[in-house]
């Protein structure tokens, strides 16, 4: 079982709302991450968990939060958005994020801010 | 990624080969994906390169030379379903750094 899932598919949020994205993993892997990815564009890494610690925040605005509940969970708090928010936000996890490791991705949930 | 460079968009006939190339400027990586990624889906991973040479897996091969700073992706027997985005990422230090993608547009 290689599978990734994240919930919900799709979202749609004023700027005023608070919501959460939601990913989760049955695969024992150590490492999760969450990536933005824009149309068109690549992924862009937003945050990397490590053994349920945060190990790297590339620079996120802080109404982006994320949480690693347990080793197999991994949530982004999400609070006053903006517009430019709008993306596919894709989670994937590796065995321990070493590079060796393949990085398998969740479907996304496509946010939509108003 | 913009350091990594693919063509945006590439075209090829069903039953054929096609080649992806993807070069960098950054020479500190520890190893270099290919994923496959159908619009509105997720990557999936493909093929990976540590050291220098060919790697085949099925259809798929993706080759890496670090002293050129140049990868390729190889698809054989395309197919119909090949249609995608193909991303080449960088796995520096602690996550990827894609590339923009190459369109493949596979045609009858």
């Amino acid at each position: 079982d290689t599978e990734v899932t994240q919930t919900p598919k799709h979202l749609v949020m004023g700027m005023t709302n608070k919501k959460s994205l939601k990913c989760e993993q049955h695969m024992g892997h150590r490492a999760m991450y969450w990536y933005k990815q824009k149309a068109k564009k690549p992924p862009e890494l937003m945050f990397v968990y490590s053994y349920e610690k945060l190990s790297i925040n590339e620079s996120v605005p802080s109404r982006f939060s994320p949480e690693c509940p347990n080793s197999s969970l991994l949530n982004l708090h999400l609070h006053a958005l903006q517009p430019e928010d709008s993306a596919l936000y894709l989670c994937a996890s590796s065995q321990s994020g070493d590079h060796t490791d393949t990085q398998y991705f969740g479907p996304g949930t496509r946010l939509t801010v108003l | 990624g913009q350091n990594i460079d693919q063509p945006t968009e590439m075209t090829a006939t069903e039953g054929a080969i096609v080649q992806i190339n993807c070069t960098y400027q950054t020479s500190g990586f520890n190893g270099l994906f290919w994923y496959q990624q159908h619009a509105g889906e997720a990557p999936t991973f493909l093929s990976y390169n540590v050291l220098d040479g060919l790697e085949e897996k099925g259809r798929f091969s993706s080759f890496l030379s670090r002293s050129k700073g140049y990868s390729y992706l190889l698809l054989k027997e395309l197919q119909m379903k090949d249609s995608a985005s193909y991303l080449c990422a960088l796995f520096r230090g602690y996550a990827l750094n894609f590339g923009k993608g190459t369109s493949l547009l596979v045609t009858p």
